[in-house]
Protein backbone atom coordinates (compact mmCIF):
# COMPACT_ATOMS: atom_id res chain seq x y z
CA UNK A 1 0.00 0.00 0.00
CA UNK A 2 1.37 3.68 -0.36
CA UNK A 3 3.65 4.91 2.21
CA UNK A 4 3.78 7.94 3.80
CA UNK A 5 5.92 9.49 6.48
CA UNK A 6 6.45 12.13 8.61
CA UNK A 7 9.32 14.02 10.34
CA UNK A 8 9.89 14.53 12.87
CA UNK A 9 7.57 11.90 14.86
CA UNK A 10 8.14 14.04 18.19
CA UNK A 11 9.23 17.60 18.79
CA UNK A 12 9.87 19.68 22.00
CA UNK A 13 10.01 23.41 21.52
CA UNK A 14 10.15 27.00 23.19
CA UNK A 15 7.24 29.17 23.27
CA UNK A 16 7.79 31.79 20.59
CA UNK A 17 9.92 29.36 18.15
CA UNK A 18 8.83 28.12 14.75
CA UNK A 19 8.72 24.39 14.12
CA UNK A 20 8.46 22.93 10.75
CA UNK A 21 7.03 19.17 10.38
CA UNK A 22 7.46 17.10 6.99
CA UNK A 23 5.31 15.00 5.08
CA UNK A 24 5.94 12.52 2.52
CA UNK A 25 4.86 10.04 0.26
CA UNK A 26 7.11 7.49 -0.72
CA UNK A 27 6.13 5.07 -3.04
CA UNK A 28 3.12 7.77 -4.71
CA UNK A 29 2.87 11.47 -6.00
CA UNK A 30 0.20 13.42 -4.19
CA UNK A 31 -0.94 16.80 -5.99
CA UNK A 32 -2.95 17.17 -2.81
CA UNK A 33 -2.39 16.62 1.17
CA UNK A 34 -4.58 17.51 3.86
CA UNK A 35 -3.07 18.40 6.97
CA UNK A 36 -5.10 17.33 10.51
CA UNK A 37 -4.38 17.93 14.44
CA UNK A 38 -5.58 15.98 16.73
CA UNK A 39 -6.34 16.62 20.72
CA UNK A 40 -6.81 13.51 23.07
CA UNK A 41 -8.87 11.78 23.05
CA UNK A 42 -10.61 14.02 20.27
CA UNK A 43 -11.10 13.12 16.77
CA UNK A 44 -8.89 14.12 13.59
CA UNK A 45 -9.79 18.26 12.91
CA UNK A 46 -9.07 19.13 9.35
CA UNK A 47 -6.87 21.92 9.44
CA UNK A 48 -6.08 22.61 5.51
CA UNK A 49 -5.95 21.22 2.16
CA UNK A 50 -2.27 21.35 0.64
CA UNK A 51 -1.84 21.64 -3.25
CA UNK A 52 1.26 20.86 -4.97
CA UNK A 53 2.32 24.19 -6.67
CA UNK A 54 -0.22 26.83 -5.29
CA UNK A 55 -1.81 28.04 -1.81
CA UNK A 56 -3.34 25.79 0.52
CA UNK A 57 -6.98 26.21 1.50
CA UNK A 58 -7.06 26.46 5.29
CA UNK A 59 -10.80 25.26 7.26
CA UNK A 60 -12.53 28.01 8.54
CA UNK A 61 -10.69 29.34 11.67
CA UNK A 62 -7.33 28.26 11.01
CA UNK A 63 -5.11 30.70 10.43
CA UNK A 64 -3.23 30.73 7.63
CA UNK A 65 -0.17 32.94 8.73
CA UNK A 66 0.47 30.84 12.37
CA UNK A 67 0.42 27.57 10.24
CA UNK A 68 2.51 28.00 7.21
CA UNK A 69 1.71 24.98 4.24
CA UNK A 70 4.15 24.66 1.42
CA UNK A 71 3.98 21.58 -0.84
CA UNK A 72 6.71 22.29 -3.34
CA UNK A 73 7.14 18.94 -5.07
CA UNK A 74 4.77 16.12 -5.81
CA UNK A 75 6.04 14.26 -2.67
CA UNK A 76 6.63 16.70 0.07
CA UNK A 77 4.59 18.97 2.16
CA UNK A 78 5.84 20.90 4.84
CA UNK A 79 3.36 22.28 7.61
CA UNK A 80 5.34 25.57 9.75
CA UNK A 81 3.92 26.11 12.99
CA UNK A 82 5.34 29.83 13.74
CA UNK A 83 5.39 31.47 16.61
CA UNK A 84 4.13 28.49 18.62
CA UNK A 85 2.55 28.90 22.00
CA UNK A 86 1.42 26.17 24.39
CA UNK A 87 -1.85 25.71 22.60
CA UNK A 88 -0.43 24.52 19.30
CA UNK A 89 1.02 21.41 21.65
CA UNK A 90 -1.16 18.59 19.54
CA UNK A 91 -0.68 15.65 17.57
CA UNK A 92 -0.42 16.89 13.78
CA UNK A 93 -1.24 14.11 11.16
CA UNK A 94 -0.81 14.18 7.39
CA UNK A 95 -2.83 12.25 4.62
CA UNK A 96 -2.60 11.90 1.21
CA UNK A 97 -4.27 9.80 -1.37
CA UNK A 98 -2.58 7.37 -3.48
CA UNK A 99 -3.91 8.71 -6.50
CA UNK A 100 -5.43 12.10 -7.70
CA UNK A 101 -9.25 12.34 -7.43
CA UNK A 102 -9.05 8.81 -5.02
CA UNK A 103 -11.33 9.17 -2.04
CA UNK A 104 -9.30 6.99 0.30
CA UNK A 105 -6.54 8.23 2.42
CA UNK A 106 -2.89 6.97 3.54
CA UNK A 107 -1.91 8.70 6.98
CA UNK A 108 1.42 9.63 7.95
CA UNK A 109 2.69 8.62 11.20
CA UNK A 110 2.01 11.71 13.68
CA UNK A 111 4.08 14.14 14.74
CA UNK A 112 3.38 15.21 18.88
CA UNK A 113 4.71 18.79 19.42
CA UNK A 114 4.95 19.83 22.78
CA UNK A 115 5.53 23.67 23.35
CA UNK A 116 6.86 24.68 26.28
CA UNK B 1 -21.36 17.01 2.24
CA UNK B 2 -22.66 13.72 4.16
CA UNK B 3 -22.69 13.52 8.04
CA UNK B 4 -22.02 10.14 9.85
CA UNK B 5 -22.98 8.53 13.08
CA UNK B 6 -21.23 6.19 15.09
CA UNK B 7 -21.56 4.80 18.26
CA UNK B 8 -19.18 6.58 20.50
CA UNK B 9 -17.95 3.12 21.93
CA UNK B 10 -18.50 -0.56 22.27
CA UNK B 11 -16.90 -3.19 23.75
CA UNK B 12 -16.19 -7.28 22.92
CA UNK B 13 -14.58 -9.77 23.76
CA UNK B 14 -11.59 -11.94 22.22
CA UNK B 15 -12.93 -13.79 19.09
CA UNK B 16 -15.86 -12.33 18.81
CA UNK B 17 -17.08 -11.11 16.05
CA UNK B 18 -18.01 -7.31 16.08
CA UNK B 19 -20.22 -5.30 13.84
CA UNK B 20 -20.11 -1.00 14.26
CA UNK B 21 -22.70 0.71 12.11
CA UNK B 22 -22.40 4.02 10.75
CA UNK B 23 -25.36 5.93 9.49
CA UNK B 24 -25.28 8.41 6.72
CA UNK B 25 -28.85 9.21 5.56
CA UNK B 26 -27.73 11.73 3.00
CA UNK B 27 -25.29 9.91 1.17
CA UNK B 28 -25.16 11.16 -2.27
CA UNK B 29 -25.35 8.75 -5.24
CA UNK B 30 -21.68 8.87 -5.87
CA UNK B 31 -20.37 8.74 -2.39
CA UNK B 32 -17.84 5.94 -1.35
CA UNK B 33 -18.21 4.94 2.35
CA UNK B 34 -14.54 4.29 3.69
CA UNK B 35 -13.44 2.97 7.27
CA UNK B 36 -10.17 3.95 9.11
CA UNK B 37 -8.52 2.33 12.28
CA UNK B 38 -7.09 4.50 14.47
CA UNK B 39 -4.62 3.46 17.36
CA UNK B 40 -3.41 5.62 20.10
CA UNK B 41 -0.70 8.37 19.17
CA UNK B 42 -0.55 6.89 15.83
CA UNK B 43 -2.18 7.91 12.10
CA UNK B 44 -5.20 6.19 10.89
CA UNK B 45 -4.96 3.37 8.36
CA UNK B 46 -7.31 2.35 5.88
CA UNK B 47 -9.18 -0.71 6.54
CA UNK B 48 -11.59 -0.96 3.94
CA UNK B 49 -14.19 0.91 1.16
CA UNK B 50 -17.31 0.01 -0.51
CA UNK B 51 -19.78 1.48 -3.00
CA UNK B 52 -22.71 -1.16 -2.50
CA UNK B 53 -23.18 -4.88 -1.58
CA UNK B 54 -20.73 -6.22 0.31
CA UNK B 55 -17.02 -5.98 0.20
CA UNK B 56 -14.09 -8.33 2.24
CA UNK B 57 -10.75 -8.50 2.41
CA UNK B 58 -8.29 -10.06 4.77
CA UNK B 59 -8.98 -7.49 7.58
CA UNK B 60 -12.41 -7.00 7.72
CA UNK B 61 -16.33 -7.13 5.58
CA UNK B 62 -17.93 -4.11 4.58
CA UNK B 63 -22.11 -4.43 4.29
CA UNK B 64 -23.86 -1.56 2.22
CA UNK B 65 -27.64 -1.94 2.11
CA UNK B 66 -29.57 -1.00 -0.68
CA UNK B 67 -30.44 2.43 0.24
CA UNK B 68 -27.09 3.14 1.38
CA UNK B 69 -28.05 4.86 3.85
CA UNK B 70 -25.88 3.03 6.45
CA UNK B 71 -22.93 0.48 6.48
CA UNK B 72 -21.69 -1.93 8.91
CA UNK B 73 -17.91 -2.92 9.40
CA UNK B 74 -17.36 -6.84 10.72
CA UNK B 75 -14.42 -7.35 12.33
CA UNK B 76 -14.19 -11.40 12.20
CA UNK B 77 -12.56 -12.83 15.67
CA UNK B 78 -11.29 -9.68 17.39
CA UNK B 79 -8.45 -10.02 19.35
CA UNK B 80 -6.91 -7.51 22.07
CA UNK B 81 -5.16 -5.72 19.46
CA UNK B 82 -8.16 -5.39 17.44
CA UNK B 83 -8.89 -2.09 20.50
CA UNK B 84 -8.63 1.04 18.43
CA UNK B 85 -10.90 3.67 17.40
CA UNK B 86 -12.84 3.33 14.07
CA UNK B 87 -14.32 5.89 11.86
CA UNK B 88 -16.43 5.62 8.77
CA UNK B 89 -16.18 8.20 5.97
CA UNK B 90 -18.54 9.44 3.25
CA UNK B 91 -17.00 10.97 0.14
CA UNK B 92 -16.89 11.07 -3.65
CA UNK B 93 -13.87 10.96 -5.88
CA UNK B 94 -12.61 13.73 -7.69
CA UNK B 95 -10.55 16.52 -7.49
CA UNK B 96 -13.27 18.45 -4.38
CA UNK B 97 -13.09 15.88 -1.98
CA UNK B 98 -12.32 16.85 1.55
CA UNK B 99 -11.74 14.05 3.97
CA UNK B 100 -13.69 14.98 6.93
CA UNK B 101 -13.26 12.48 10.20
CA UNK B 102 -16.58 12.49 12.69
CA UNK B 103 -16.33 11.12 16.58
CA UNK B 104 -15.59 7.91 15.80
CA UNK B 105 -16.22 4.38 17.74
CA UNK B 106 -13.98 3.69 20.32
CA UNK B 107 -13.90 -0.30 20.47
CA UNK B 108 -12.41 -1.88 23.29
CA UNK B 109 -11.74 -5.87 23.39
CA UNK B 110 -11.46 -7.58 26.77
CA UNK B 111 -9.78 -10.92 27.44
Amino acid sequence: GAVVSQHPSRVICKSGTSVKIECRSLDFQATTMFWYRQFPKKSLMLMATSNEGSKATYEQGVEKDKFLINHASLTLSTLTVTSAHPEDSSFYICSAPPESGRTEQYFGPGTRLTVT
Amino acid sequence: LAKTTQPISMDSYEGQEVNITCSHNNIATNDYITWYQQFPSQGPRFIIQGYKTKVTNEVASLFIPADRKSSTLSLPRVSLSDTAVYYCLVGASGGSYIPTFGRGTSLIVHP
